[in-house]
């Protein structure tokens, strides 16, 4: 079955603590990417990759990284966790990057950052 | 904020009635699209809608864009409970980053 795979999908940690969130997609997609979303704000794009090798920022990168070593992982990353950071957080990926592209979402990992 | 605004925020009906989603964005686009987030859960891809189409249908979904307008609306015809759901509209901005709207919470009353 086509999916992304996110993990953990809910996670309670403290300020400071290192953490990854990992993301898997079966499809061979080359374009992936990772949102967050706040009641009232929607979703904003966190980072994204192209393509193995290459990612960018989105609109709201600080605090967090990401790395594409390989096509079908895409890790978010949290070196130093703050409360700002509690959010759901959706992967995402679709073939390759454009709208013209639907993208397939995660379920989502739900942080909580004490 | 580059963020599309989805009109209304939320909107309730009564299960059958049709329901009117709208979008407004802020850039000159070539596709824009439709998802539907059920609670707790990922986005869903409705449909996609070119910049040259003006109306497309996907059973009962139909949705059309106004391109000198700036502004797409999604329409669900006879609504069902299943319906009941978060709807966003997508777009990508001159910067060729997908900004997503605020989203329209549709509540279909029994």
């Amino acid at each position: 079955e086509a999916q992304v795979t996110q993990n953990p999908r809910y996670l309670i940690t403290v300020t400071g603590k290192k953490l990854t969130v990992t993301c898997s997609q079966n499809m061979n997609h080359e374009y992936m990417s990772w949102y967050r979303q706040d009641p009232g704000l929607g979703l904003r794009q966190i980072y994204y990759s192209m393509n193995v090798e290459v990612t960018d920022k989105g609109d709201v990168p600080e605090g967090y990284k990401v790395s594409r070593k390989e096509k079908r992982n895409f890790p978010l990353i949290l070196e130093s966790p703050s409360p700002n950071q509690t959010s759901l957080y959706f992967c995402a990926s679709s073939l390759f990057h454009g709208v013209g592209q639907p993208q397939h979402f995660g379920d989502g990992t739900r942080l909580s950052i004490l | 904020s580059q963020q599309g605004e989805e009109d209304p925020q939320a909107l309730s009906i009564q299960e059958g009635e049709n329901a009117t989603m709208n979008c407004s964005y802020k850039t000159s686009i070539n596709n824009l699209q439709w998802y539907r987030q059920n609670s707790g859960r990922g986005l869903v891809h409705l449909i996609l809608i070119r910049s040259n189409e003006r109306e497309k249908h996907s059973g009962r979904l139909r949705v059309t864009l106004d391109t000198s307008k700036k502004s797409s609306s999604l329409l669900i015809t006879a609504s069902r409970a299943a319906d009941t759901a978060s709807y966003f509209c997508a777009y990508m901005n001159r910067d060729d980053k997908i900004i997503f709207g605020k989203g329209t919470r549709l509540h279909i009353l029994p």
